[in-house]
């Protein structure tokens, strides 16, 4: 496995709280990647980030946001936590000019 | 817009039994696609790539431009080909994916 670790591996919440999930990353890759994991539709991209400081939106960004403040951690802060944002988040990296990515091993969230 | 699609949530084949795992999709330039694939409690991962042309433990998979799909295909099911498997389409250095296929073999 690529070095990415995610953190916390499972959590629950409440309705209304703020959630911030953490994706840390060894290998010096350029590109980071938050996705959602929900049956029916797969995996959706939610945010990215291309470098320090440096992001941009995916699919289904609304509701969350993200930082990079070092290039090997990438945090998604759910502002305010919906029962709709229940999922399992999947962080990823990749290289300039590699295809391929390598994904973390997930973050099970409950919103109650 | 870019899209994937893979019509089948569930495949239920028998060991020994073919397998194809369908995957369509819809893209304005050249694609690039790929397939990755989740094992029970491991990391998603790439299994292979249509640039490539291999075939990963079995599977191949043909880019077909005229029917805009890429399909995944092995002939021979084994028990440890049950996995959820993505379709995914590259777009620039982000991915595309489809909705998965949950793939069993039974014994």
């Amino acid at each position: 496995d690529a070095g990415i670790t995610q953190s916390p591996r499972h959590k629950v919440t409440e309705t209304g709280t703020p959630v911030t999930l953490r994706c840390h990353q060894t290998e010096n890759h350029r590109y980071m990647y938050w996705y959602r994991q929900d049956p029916g539709h797969g995996l959706r991209l939610i945010h990215y980030s291309y470098g320090v400081k440096d992001t941009d939106k995916g699919e289904v960004s609304d509701g969350y946001s993200v930082s990079r403040s070092k290039t090997e951690d990438f945090l998604l802060t759910l502002e305010s936590a919906t029962s709709s944002q229940t999922s399992v988040y999947f962080c990823a990296i990749s290289e300039w000019g590699q295809e391929t990515q390598y994904f973390g091993p997930g973050t099970r969230l409950l919103v109650l | 817009a870019q899209r994937v699609t893979q019509p089948e949530k569930l495949l239920s084949v028998f060991k020994g039994a073919p397998v194809e795992l369908k995957c369509n999709y819809s893209y304005s330039g050249s694609p690039e696609l790929f397939w990755y694939v989740q094992y029970s409690r491991q990391r998603l991962q790439l299994l292979l790539r249509h640039i490539s042309r291999e075939s990963i433990k079995g599977f191949t998979a043909d880019l077909n431009k005229g029917e805009t799909s890429f399909h995944l295909k092995k002939p021979f099911a084994q028990e440890e080909d049950s996995a959820m498997y993505y379709c995914a389409l590259r777009n620039a250095q982000k991915l595309v994916f489809g909705q998965g296929t949950r793939l069993t073999i039974n014994p």
